[in-house]
């Protein structure tokens, strides 16, 4: 199916455990990031990559890591989880200059316990 | 960093009222989006305004790019139940990387039958 897919829908981990949110795109956007969304902070990026094998830090790194072997796929690890990165997180992906946009995949709903 | 200051940041209506809701910024934008985020999905890009001034309508929502570049406006004519959701606005500065779509924290709109 053409789309952005992001899997797993929901994720239950325990702290300390590493986990891995995957993101794939079918349309061979240039561009691909990733979100986080908490009550209070709105939209708080993550990482982005402009194309395979070119990442950059966003707002929010820090416990971080993504990498970017292939354009479609985009996936964002949690090195060691901490309860707080429990949140939702969003993949989006866009063309360079972005006109129209990003389009956003459905979300991961990771809780760290 | 830069922020975008959205407001209300709820709001709690009436079914066939109208909605009003904006965005400014301390910066300039040359590129001003608005989103809604139907519950445990992804945001959809509603309206995209890419010149000082534009008024767009897309069905019953219409949104204007402020004269001086620093806010934005949605307007919902005679809302429904569907309504429902959170729109973020988000701006794009002139000479932009990616990495600088900056998003408003939301708007929460309830609708009452």
């Amino acid at each position: 199916d053409a789309g952005i897919t992001q899997s797993p829908r929901y994720k239950i981990t325990e702290t300390g455990r590493q986990v891995t949110l995957m993101c794939h795109q079918t349309w061979s956007h240039s561009y691909m990031f990733w979100y986080r969304q908490d009550l209070g902070h709105g939209l708080r990026l993550i990482y982005y990559s402009a194309a395979a094998d070119i990442t950059d830090k966003g707002e929010v790194p820090d416990g971080y890591v993504v990498s970017r072997s292939k354009t479609e796929n985009f996936p964002l690890t949690l090195e060691s989880a901490t309860r707080s990165q429990t949140s939702v997180y969003f993949c989006a992906s866009s063309e360079p200059g972005g006109s129209y946009g990003y389009t956003f995949g459905s979300g991961t709903r990771l809780t760290v316990v | 960093g830069q922020q975008l200051n959205q407001s209300p940041q709820s709001m709690f209506i009436q079914e066939g009222e109208d909605v009003s809701m904006n965005c400014t910024s301390s910066s300039i934008f040359n590129t001003w989006l608005w989103y809604k985020q139907d519950p445990g999905e992804g945001p959809v890009l509603l309206i995209a305004l890419y010149k000082a001034g534009e008024l767009t309508s897309n069905g019953r929502l219409t949104a204007q790019f402020g004269i001086t570049r620093k806010d934005s406006f949605l307007n919902i004519s005679a809302s429904i139940p569907s309504d429902v959701g959170i729109y973020f606005c988000a701006g794009r500065n002139y000479g932009g990387s990616q990495g600088n779509l900056i998003f408003g924290k939301g708007t929460k709109l309830s609708v009452k039958p």
